[in-house]
């Protein structure tokens, strides 16, 4: 099984801040990368896929970058809204997903 | 518009069997994989089971295999996720979400989640 390991696990941040969150795959998965957001009590929504295609409807401030086993996804203001679990999901070679980062208020 | 809706939230006791739907509506629902993802409060998310509404082709992770059936009501563009022999370790909120395309890509739609709570 691929396992994806994503860091931080918390990031405390501010308004305006420039974020970004890292995911590393056990093996290449080429560009078969997604991000979601999740916010309390919701589904996860979809962001980002094939590692840097923003999804329609996504505030063009979240951007996806990488391939093989190193990723990223970078907010480059944080917005009020934004404040959420953030998780990567690979799908080359069945499914994992990563164990969230939790971008709280500073 | 593309909608996923569950069913409601489920009490089980251990060793107890579980089924839970989820209604596809807003797209072509024989041309669709969907997805069963679940995740234990507080923790991440995990794949259990995929299915191919059309032919009822179901693609099952190693770690549910034996104990996850995946089931479909073409008529009601419905998809059922049953679970047998439940363990308090179950505990979990139960998403149906629908690949993009082909069975393993981004989901891009999800439901809105089935809470189940395994407990004596």
């Amino acid at each position: 099984d691929i396992q994806m390991t994503q860091s931080p696990s918390t990031l405390s941040a501010s308004v305006g801040d420039r974020v970004t969150i890292t995911c590393r795959a056990s093996q290449s998965i080429n560009t078969r990368l997604a991000w979601y957001q999740q916010k309390p009590g919701k589904a996860p929504n979809l962001l980002i896929f094939k590692a840097s295609n923003l999804e329609r409807g996504v505030p063009s401030r979240f951007s996806g970058s990488g391939s093989g086993t190193e990723f990223t996804l970078t907010i480059s203001s944080l917005q009020p809204d934004d404040f959420a679990t953030y998780y990567c999901h690979q799908y080359d070679s069945s499914w994992t997903f990563g164990q969230g980062t939790k971008v709280e208020i500073k | 518009e593309v909608q996923l809706v569950q069913s409601g939230a489920e009490l089980r006791k251990p060793g107890d069997s579980l089924k839970i739907s989820c209604k596809s509506s807003g797209y072509s629902f024989t041309a669709h994989w969907i997805a069963w993802v679940r995740q234990v409060p507080g923790k991440g998310l995990e794949w259990l089971a995929t299915v191919y509404p059309d032919d009822s082709d179901v693609k099952s992770s190693p770690s549910f295999q034996g104990r996850v059936t995946i089931s479909v009501d073409k008529a009601s563009a419905t998809t059922y996720l049953q679970l047998n022999r439940l363990r308090a370790s179950d505990t979990a909120i139960y998403y149906c979400a629908r690949p993009h395309s082909g069975i393993f890509s981004h989901l891009d739609f999800w439901g809105q989640g089935t809470l189940v709570t395994v407990s004596s």
